[in-house]
């Protein structure tokens, strides 16, 4: 089946520092990437959808110029937080869908994001 | 390791016949499950989750510790209901963890 990668799986950085998150469809090309954020005790929360070759598309609340999202191919999206905060800290995870795919999502494994 | 198995990737049934999307689970402690839903064009959305033991929508599901499962049932199907079903785990650690999903469809 269709395999989505994500890394880091686990990264710690410094408040005001940046972090990249790769997102990776390995065995089919994503013409549709999104990116959720999990709060403690909470369901996922949408906080983007990027498609190929295109400006990302944000949630209403989510800040566009904090959460950088780029989908530069058919196989790769990052998601870089920038001057990341202790707030920011959550577990961030993507998914991945094809046209072929009938709107299915593939979901990557997670990656946890702890700021310091 | 966390793993989520949802052996069905496609579902047909009948309008008002009962229906049942599989899920089973791999975890060493108390998992805290969730079933998502996503209907044609719209985003994924939570649909029930075990720990509020609700019924949304006519579904319910039930954690069976013991058969490591947690499938979600309807004992009358409708045509609404044909959409992307996703099986979801959320460990000691939170990260939450997604079957391959099921696709329901309902017909007339």
């Amino acid at each position: 089946g269709a395999v989505v990668s994500q890394h880091p799986s686990r990264v710690i950085c410094k408040s005001g520092t940046s972090v990249k998150i790769e997102c990776r469809s390995l065995d089919f090309q994503a013409t549709t990437m999104f990116w959720y954020r999990q709060f403690p005790k909470q369901s996922l929360m949408l906080m983007a959808t990027s498609n190929e070759g295109s400006k990302a598309t944000y949630e209403q609340g989510v800040e566009k110029d904090k959460f950088l999202i780029n989908h530069a191919s058919l196989t790769l999206s990052t998601l870089t937080v920038t001057s990341a905060h202790p707030e920011d800290s959550s577990f961030y995870i993507c998914s991945a869908s094809s046209t072929g795919g009938g709107e299915t999502q593939y979901f990557g494994p997670g990656t946890r994001l702890l700021v310091l | 390791a966390q793993r989520v198995t949802q052996p069905e990737k496609l579902l047909s049934v009948f309008k008002g016949a009962p229906v049942e999307l599989k899920c089973n689970y791999s975890y060493s402690g108390s998992p805290e499950l969730f079933w998502y839903v996503q209907y044609s064009r719209q985003r994924l959305q939570l649909l029930l989750r075990h720990i509020s033991r609700e019924s949304i929508k006519g579904f319910t599901a039930d954690l069976n510790k013991g058969e490591t499962s947690f499938h979600l049932k309807k004992p009358f199907a409708q045509e609404e209901d044909s959409a992307m079903y996703y099986c979801a785990l959320s460990g000691r650690s939170n990260d939450m963890r997604f079957g391959a999903g099921t696709r329901l469809t309902v017909k007339p």
